[in-house]
């Protein structure tokens, strides 16, 4: 499979925990994206990477959320001491330097309970 | 200034219609407006975009009508079959450097009847 890929798929965690996501991009895309689906909404913009540097971060993305894109490779997403408002869908996308299709992953759904 | 107005929120069309969703947007430094298409548990998946310049654009059975003074845009599915029931979300960004800082409706569920 040569698409966008996350892991997990899913995660269930509680209230003040921290998690980690992964996003293995398509290969030899340069730009990584982050972005946030909650229930019923379209996705919302969170972060961009261009090869290794973060280029650009919503205002979404609090204090408690950190990216990083080591080698300009794949993505990990951490949200420290997790809110039950952290909820949602966590979609990663990729895109090359040539091509400005963005292509999304299947994404990671976050539940804190 | 940011927002993507999308109507309706749900629609439901027999097969071999004509499935029709617009959008509205504000910021006019958007160029670029896609189209994507989700199924539940997947991710969004492109379907069609368009640039200002040009009215309208067509693949296969989708087309998007893009009216720049009116700042609205509709996607048009023509002969809609079941398995286009999905959600489909109108976007928009302002082209940076490349950089895609896509700006989402809040999405239509389309159902197609057989």
């Amino acid at each position: 499979d040569t698409g966008v890929s996350q892991n997990p798929r899913h995660k269930i965690t509680k209230r003040g925990q921290n998690v980690t996501f992964r996003c293995d991009p398509i290969s030899e895309h340069n730009r990584l994206y982050w972005y946030r689906q909650t229930l019923g909404q379209g996705p919302e913009f969170l972060t961009y990477f261009q090869n290794e540097a973060q280029l650009e971060k919503s205002r979404l993305l609090s204090d408690r959320f950190s990216a990083e894109r080591p080698k300009g490779s794949f993505s990990t997403l951490e949200i420290q001491r997790t809110e039950q408002g952290d909820s949602a869908m966590y979609l990663c996308a990729s895109s090359s330097r040539i091509n400005e299709k963005l292509f999304f992953g299947s994404g990671t759904q976050l539940s804190v309970l | 200034q940011q927002q993507v107005k999308q109507s309706p929120q749900s629609l439901i069309v027999q097969k071999g219609g004509i499935s029709i969703i617009n959008c509205a947007y504000e910021n006019t430094a958007f160029d670029y407006f896609p189209w994507y298409q989700q199924f539940p548990g997947k991710g969004p998946a492109l379907l069609i975009a368009i640039r200002p310049d040009v009215s309208e654009k067509k693949e296969g059975r989708f087309t998007i009508s893009f009216n720049k003074s009116a700042k609205q845009f509709s996607l048009h599915i023509m002969d809609s079959q079941p398995g286009d029931s999905a959600t489909y979300f109108c976007a928009a960004s302002p082209q940076f450097q490349g950089a895609q800082k896509l700006v989402f409706g809040q999405g239509t569920r389309l159902t197609i009847n057989p």
